[in-house]
C-alpha cells in the first residue's frame, strides 16, 4: 500500500505562510487530498485532486506539487487555521485510500 | 444540504461485532456518482480510512481490514452501514461517514464514538 509522510507539525505566526508538505513513496503518484480536522468536528476537504479548492474553502488555501511531493500551501494565516491536516490519496489502483500520519498546524 | 448521522452502540466487547448505520437526509444514497464512506480516529491517532460505496455499484476496502470489515446500503431507508468483526481495543475510535464527489463535494457526519472494552 501506498505510504504517506508528513512532518509532525509546523507552526506559524498569524500572518504568515503555512507549507505542509506529504510525500508519496510509490509512483505512478496519484491525486492527493487534503483535510483539516479539529478536535471535536467533522473533517473539512480543502484541497482536491492535488490544487483544486472547493467550494466555500477560502482561497488561502492552495496546493501544488513537485515530483512526488505535495504540497498545501495557507497564506496568511489566521488563528482559526490552528488544526490538523491530513493527505489522503488513493493506492495505484485507485480501489482504496490512505491517510498520512497528519501535521499538527500550531499558530503561535 | 445533505446531512449525515452516526448512530450505533457506543459500548462493545472484545472479539464482538461492531455494527454502525449512517442515515442520510437531504439527499439520496444511490443516486448520482458519488462515494460513501467510512474512516475513523481513534483518540490522539490520525485518520484511518475504512471503506466505501460508490453509487455506481461497487465496494472499496482498506486491505488492512482484511476480511473483517463490510459496508452496505439499504436504499429503502437511506442509510450506509459498517460492521467490523472480532473487535479489539485498537478498533476503539470515532468513526465518521461521508459523501464524496469527483468535484470537492464532501459532507461528514459528527462522528460516533466506539469503545470496545469488556
Amino acid at each position: 500500500s501506498p505510504e504517506l509522510t508528513q512532518p509532525p507539525s509546523v507552526s506559524v505566526s498569524p500572518g504568515q505562510t503555512a507549507r505542509i508538505t506529504c510525500s508519496a513513496d510509490s509512483l505512478p503518484r496519484q491525486y492527493v487530498y487534503w483535510y483539516q480536522k479539529k478536535p471535536g468536528q467533522a473533517p473539512v476537504l480543502v484541497i482536491y485532486k492535488d490544487s483544486e479548492r472547493p467550494s466555500g474553502i477560502p482561497e488561502r488555501f492552495s496546493g501544488s506539487t513537485s515530483g512526488t511531493t505535495v504540497t498545501l500551501t495557507i497564506s496568511g494565516v489566521l488563528a482559526e487555521d490552528e488544526a490538523d491536516y491530513y493527505c489522503q490519496s488513493p493506492d495505484s489502483s485507485n480501489t482504496y485510500r490512505v491517510f498520512g500520519g497528519g501535521t499538527k498546524l500550531t499558530v503561535l | 444540504q445533505v446531512q449525515l448521522q452516526e448512530s450505533g452502540p457506543g459500548l462493545v466487547k472484545p472479539s464482538e461485532t461492531l455494527s454502525l448505520t449512517c442515515t442520510v437526509s437531504g439527499d439520496s444514497i444511490t443516486s448520482g456518482n458519488y462515494y460513501w464512506s467510512w474512516i475513523r480516529q481513534p483518540a490522539g491517532k490520525g485518520l484511518e480510512w475504512i471503506g466505501r460505496f460508490y453509487t455506481r455499484g461497487s465496494l472499496n476496502y482498506n486491505p488492512s481490514f482484511k476480511s473483517r470489515v463490510t459496508i452496505s446500503v439499504d436504499a429503502s431507508r437511506n442509510q450506509l452501514s459498517l460492521q467490523l468483526t472480532s473487535v479489539t481495543a485498537a478498533d476503539t475510535a470515532v468513526y465518521f461517514c461521508g459523501k464524496e464527489g469527483g468535484y470537492g463535494e464532501s459532507y461528514w457526519g459528527q462522528g460516533t464514538l466506539v469503545t470496545v472494552s469488556s
